[in-house]
């Protein structure tokens, strides 16, 4: 696509249920980011794929969290059992692979508040 | 954790004036971006410096990039109420594994 897409762009739960966020990164960008970034906050790094080489979960903040990437395109990232503390924005974000840097392309972002 | 500090957290200026955000990492870098974002949600790339590279510049912005201080500048000259903002640096770490992690942010208000 000409952007990268996220779905939903907001999402309402009740505390203990599970959610998935969806990212679709433009076509033929072999990296995708995810961070989040809570109100007035600046980004948290959560996870990063390149390629077929095993993700750098680096930055998942629990185990209630996941994510994975099908087919080398589109990205689904789960948080299990939600918490009130899980509402923020997450933002996703694919690069094509450069020469020494990857200039990211961010998604619009799904707003997440758990009730 | 963040790798990248930056100062001020918030900033006002009238329009036609200079704004100067400065960015402090950790540790030591192949490239630092800076990315601009409106109204809390997606962020759009400004420009990228590379760690061999001092200065550059696009348009109205101004970088400069000190390794041995780890540190960035982004100058926006001749400011508009349009550049008003938060504004974001972003570093990977030599390791190469072009994982970017981005700093606290400056919020620019530029009033008309």
């Amino acid at each position: 696509g000409a952007g990268v897409s996220q779905s939903p762009s907001n999402k309402v739960t009740e505390k203990g249920k599970d959610v998935e966020l969806r990212c679709d990164p433009i076509s033929g960008h072999t990296a995708l980011y995810w961070y989040r970034q809570s109100l007035g906050q600046g980004l948290e790094f959560l996870i990063y794929f390149q390629g077929n080489s095993a993700p750098d979960k680096s930055g998942l903040p629990s185990d209630r969290f996941s994510a994975e990437r099908t087919g080398g395109s589109v990205s689904t990232l789960t948080i299990q059992r939600t918490q009130q503390e899980d509402s923020a924005v997450y933002l996703c974000a694919s690069s094509f692979r450069g020469t020494g840097a990857n200039v990211l392309t961010f998604g619009a972002g799904s707003r997440l508040t758990v009730l | 954790s963040q790798q990248g500090e930056e100062d001020p957290q918030a900033l006002s200026i009238q329009e036609g004036e200079n704004a100067t955000m400065n960015c402090s990492y950790k540790t030591s870098i192949n490239n630092l971006q800076w990315y601009r974002q409106n109204s809390g949600r997606g962020l759009v790339h400004l420009i990228l410096i590379r760690s061999n590279e001092r200065e550059k510049h696009s348009g109205r912005l101004r970088v400069t990039l000190d390794t041995s201080k780890k540190s960035s500048s982004l100058l926006i000259t001749a400011s508009r109420a349009a550049d008003t903002a938060s504004y974001f640096c972003a570093t990977d770490t030599l390791m190469g594994t072009y994982k970017y992690i981005f700093g606290t942010g400056t919020r620019l208000k530029v009033l008309a």
